[in-house]
């Protein structure tokens, strides 16, 4: 199956500011995922990172909040921008594709200070 | 919609007790069902999966067959370890080209010595 690289591991951020989250996979997947998993929490899907155009967001969230990269097959970002504490939490990343189903990344814990 | 029903947690047992971790979905088509295992302060792993009815999916001991007539996919081990102690997801991929995953809420799971 596919191996995704997902860094930053872990950050603490001052409110306000941005951080981006990057995922490059060791081969071409045909769909990359963002998650959000709060504290204690399931997984909360984000967005699919479509290549070459704008990610699709779910409910309740934007990409002016969110906005979300995908400029090839294997390489992704996610920046989560103007953070306050709420928006503390794991964020993953998921490439899936039909011969080998769906990998994760290891996960960005992010904490807003 | 999609959505998955997971025992709540926390699961406490001994050392070589047997595991059960309930799982029921709900779907329209024919979903394939997945539990993720995630370690403290690590990403999810696939553990095990399975992609059509009566198929048993297997995987360090773990087991859960896909049951189509009562939509469940419990997971069993049959003598736990401490190094079992996780949070254990199920999940569950409508298929149809989408490749979304639906979670469920998670079962976090002590093994004590």
């Amino acid at each position: 199956s596919a191996v995704i690289s997902q860094k930053p591991s872990r950050d603490i951020c001052q409110r306000g500011t941005s951080l981006t989250i990057q995922c490059q996979v060791d081969s071409q997947v045909t769909m990359m995922f963002w998650y959000r998993q709060q504290p204690g929490q399931s997984l909360t899907l984000i967005a699919t990172a479509n290549q070459g155009s704008e990610a699709t967001y779910e409910s309740g969230f934007v990409i002016d909040k969110f906005p979300i990269s995908r400029p090839n097959l294997t390489f992704s970002t996610l920046t989560v921008s103007n953070m306050s504490p709420e928006d503390s939490s794991i964020y993953l990343c998921s490439g899936a594709g039909q011969n080998y189903g769906y990998t994760f990344g290891s996960g960005t814990r992010l904490t807003v200070v | 919609g999609d959505s998955v029903t997971q025992m709540e947690g926390p699961v406490t047992l001994s050392e070589e007790a047997f595991l059960t971790i309930n799982c029921t979905y709900t779907a329209t088509g024919y979903p394939s069902l997945f539990w993720y295992v995630q370690y403290p302060g690590e990403g999810l792993q696939l553990l095990l999966k399975a992609t059509k009815a009566d198929d048993k999916g297997s995987n360090k001991g773990f087991e859960a067959t896909y049951r189509k007539e009562t939509t469940s996919f419990h997971l069993e081990k049959g003598s736990v370890q401490v190094s079992d102690s996780a949070v254990y997801f199920c999940a569950l991929g409508s298929g149809a080209g989408s490749y979304q995953l639906t979670f469920g809420k998670g079962t976090k799971l002590s093994v004590i010595p």
